[in-house]
């Protein structure tokens, strides 16, 4: 199994732009979570599907950011317009109910 | 709900001496409990978990973490370091059965001097 796998690994943009990060979760996980990971707030769960449906989208930081999962094989997360604040590693992550979670290796997005 | 504290935001250790990571926990239901790993530039790699089965874990790398109801704690120990043990490791509580969301904790970094 490839692991869950994260594109791209490295994002630069100019503020204002769009920006759109990609996840593939491992065959068979029912679960998927995007989280944020900077210095100064640590990991911060974002947002999470259960079966392709949006359960809980109460951590992620207002309207520019948005997330999909259309099928059980993709998820994006979407931020539009960016600003220099949203530099971050965003980190996807899967798992079978009752199981820990797959991480994968994460996005690095910066916003100049 | 859930919450976890890790006390003690870096932990020096030297090489070939025990390692003692500290997570208490909060949780309104029986929990489950995860030890995480990062290194540098990565992703979080799943060390041990407990799920309500054997309260002392065994995980990879030589860790292992004993559940601790009545002290609400699920510390992480290895008996002697390595180098390689230097990384940032988490402390995650979930709701325990069915559907999960994972609550993390702020992180421990150790560090591992020869």
């Amino acid at each position: 199994d490839a692991g869950v796998i994260q594109s791209p690994r490295h994002e630069v943009t100019e503020m204002g732009q769009e920006v759109t990060l990609r996840c593939k979760p491992i065959s068979g996980h029912n679960s998927l979570f995007w989280y944020r990971q900077t210095m100064m707030r640590g990991l911060e769960l974002l947002i999470y599907f259960n079966n392709n449906v949006p359960i809980d989208d109460s951590g992620m930081p207002e309207d520019r950011f948005s997330a999909k999962m259309p099928n059980a094989s993709f998820s994006t997360l979407k931020i539009q317009p960016s600003e220099p604040r949203d530099s971050a590693v965003y980190f996807c992550a899967s798992s079978q109910t009752g199981g820990g979670y797959t991480f994968g290796s994460g996005t690095r997005l910066t916003v100049v | 709900a859930q919450s976890v504290t890790q006390l003690g935001s870096h932990v020096s250790v030297s090489e070939g001496a025990l390692v003692l990571l500290r997570c208490n926990y909060s949780s309104s239901v029986p929990p489950y409990l995860f030890w995480y790993v990062q290194y540098p530039n990565q992703g979080l790699q799943l060390l041990l978990k407990y799920t309500s089965a054997a309260t002392l874990v065994k995980g990879i790398n030589g860790f292992e973490a004993e559940f601790k109801k009545s002290e609400t704690s699920f510390h992480l120990t290895k008996p002697s370091a390595h180098m390689s043990d230097a990384a940032e490791y988490f402390c995650a509580v979930s709701g325990g059965t069915g559907f999960q969301k994972l609550v993390f904790g702020t992180g421990t970094r150790l560090l591992v001097s020869p």
